[in-house]
């Protein structure tokens, strides 16, 4: 089964607000990672989170990590029509093992 | 090269022909991935080459795929005898060594069996 799993499986919210994605998963990890996919294609990477950590930002992006529930959230401040993409979450279980992505969540923003 | 590079980037083949899909990773990077996408779906493993271990095989689907890496730069997804059921986007990632760094990816080769 898949190790990540966001929610919701799809968002659609006005140009400006914030965005909430989160992800679960089940065992431990090492880092949970979150990627952008526009069109269909090749992903981007957003932000990595170690294990020990709890919060990161990067930009307009945050994101926590709760691993006593294995849940982790991305939040996206002030969105613009260009966030609308697919993002995914994907966990890394040990540092030599290989990230396992969710099913993502599909954010449109609407101008 | 500057990013991960990936061809072709669309292919349409009959189905029961085999394909090659190639990948160029970032020089440098020692771990090469291989995921499918099919349309509104997930990315599933597929394989990964770390350096000169053995590669991790357990998500090719079956028999008719296989992948191989040269000299620890291109690798070569082969898809024998192609079905529909393998139409999807293919896509290639690198990174530098093990854990604790994101990947690259490429944009990915849209294969489409009929």
């Amino acid at each position: 089964s898949q190790q990540g799993e966001e929610d919701p499986q799809a968002l659609s919210i006005q140009e400006g607000e914030n965005a909430t994605m989160n992800c679960s998963y089940k065992t431990s990890i090492n880092n949970l990672q979150w990627y952008r996919q526009n069109s269909g294609r090749g992903l981007v990477h957003l932000i990595l989170i170690r294990s020990n950590e709890r919060e990161k930002h990067s930009g307009r992006l945050r994101v926590t990590l709760d691993t006593s529930k294995k849940s982790s959230s991305l939040l996206i401040t002030a969105s613009r029509a260009a966030d609308t993409a697919s993002y995914f979450c994907a966990t890394e279980k040990t540092s030599y093992d290989k990230v396992i992505f969710g099913p993502g969540t599909s954010l449109s923003v609407i101008p | 090269g500057a990013g991960v590079s990936q061809s072709p980037s669309n292919k349409v083949t009959e189905k029961g022909k085999d394909v090659e899909l190639r990948c160029d990773p970032i020089s440098g990077h020692t771990a090469l991935y291989w995921y499918r996408q099919s349309l509104g779906q997930g990315l599933e493993f597929l394989i990964y080459f770390q350096g000169n271990s053995a590669p991790d095989k357990s998500g090719l689907p079956s028999d008719r795929f296989s992948a191989e890496r040269t000299g620890g730069s291109v690798s070569t997804l082969t898809i024998q005898r192609t079905q529909q059921e393998d139409s999807a986007v293919y896509l290639c990632a690198s990174r530098l060594g093990t854990g604790g760094h994101g990947y690259t990816f490429g944009s990915g080769t849209r294969l489409t069996v009929v």
